[in-house]
């Protein structure tokens, strides 16, 4: 079973510009959350998507937006970016409903810099 | 809401021996999820164990077990006979039992195993 992929891995962007990140679950998992991970504030929830809705929604400004498909892959956006966006970008995926509870399997995360 | 805490930054073990890392977390729910996870240098989390708190009996998964106290809101790892591929950051979180896939994470301990 293949595991949760996510595009690309490495990323460098001007401040300003807009950036795309993607998330491909697991096969049949419908849930898809995404975090941010800094060395100054940790971990932190940014949304998550479950059959195309977004169900939850973190404390981050309305530059960052994501969107889930009908096949579950998941993006994230973050336009006019700031130098403090830098950060790993971990998604995570799960059957939705009550799978979450097991668990999550993560990707590998993509790591934006911003210069 | 809800937060997470972990008090070790570091800890270090020795090869085969026994080490305890430290979480406890804030919470004015009965019912929620706390999960360890591991995060070694390829960046990817991997799920350690898990613990329902509606369940009493501690967790435990082959060298790993954990010490839930529920009244203390307390939730400690050990980790018995210590590999050196076990040296990664652990990081403690919880789930609301709601249908919700929102991870709140603690800021990790990191965790050097020397030969």
């Amino acid at each position: 079973k293949a595991g949760v992929t996510q595009t690309p891995r490495y990323l460098i962007k001007t401040r300003g510009q807009q950036v795309t990140l993607s998330c491909s679950p697991i096969s049949g998992h419908r849930s898809v959350s995404w975090y941010q991970q800094t060395p100054g504030q940790g971990l932190q929830f940014l949304f998550e998507y479950f059959s195309e809705t977004q169900r939850n929604k973190g404390n981050f400004p309305g530059r960052f937006s994501g969107r889930q498909f009908s096949n579950s892959r998941s993006e994230m956006n973050v336009s006019t970016l700031e130098l403090g966006d830098s950060a790993l970008y971990l998604c995570a995926s799960s059957s939705g409903y009550t799978g979450g509870s097991y668990g999550y399997t993560f990707g590998s995360g993509t790591r934006l810099t911003v210069v | 809401a809800q937060t997470v805490t972990q008090s070790q930054p570091e800890m270090s073990v020795q090869e085969a021996e026994t080490v305890t890392l430290s979480c406890t977390y804030d919470t004015s729910e009965s019912d929620y999820y706390l999960f360890w996870y591991k995060q070694p240098p390829s960046r990817q989390m991997i799920l350690v164990i898990r613990q329902e708190a509606y369940k009493q009996q501690n967790a435990t998964e082959n060298r790993f077990s954990v010490n839930f106290q529920k009244a203390a809101k307390s939730f400690s790892l050990k980790i018995s006979d210590s590999q050196l591929g076990d040296a990664a950051m652990y990081f403690c979180a919880y789930r609301s039992a709601v249908v919700t896939d929102k991870l709140i994470f603690g800021t990790g301990t990191r965790l050097q195993v020397f030969p």
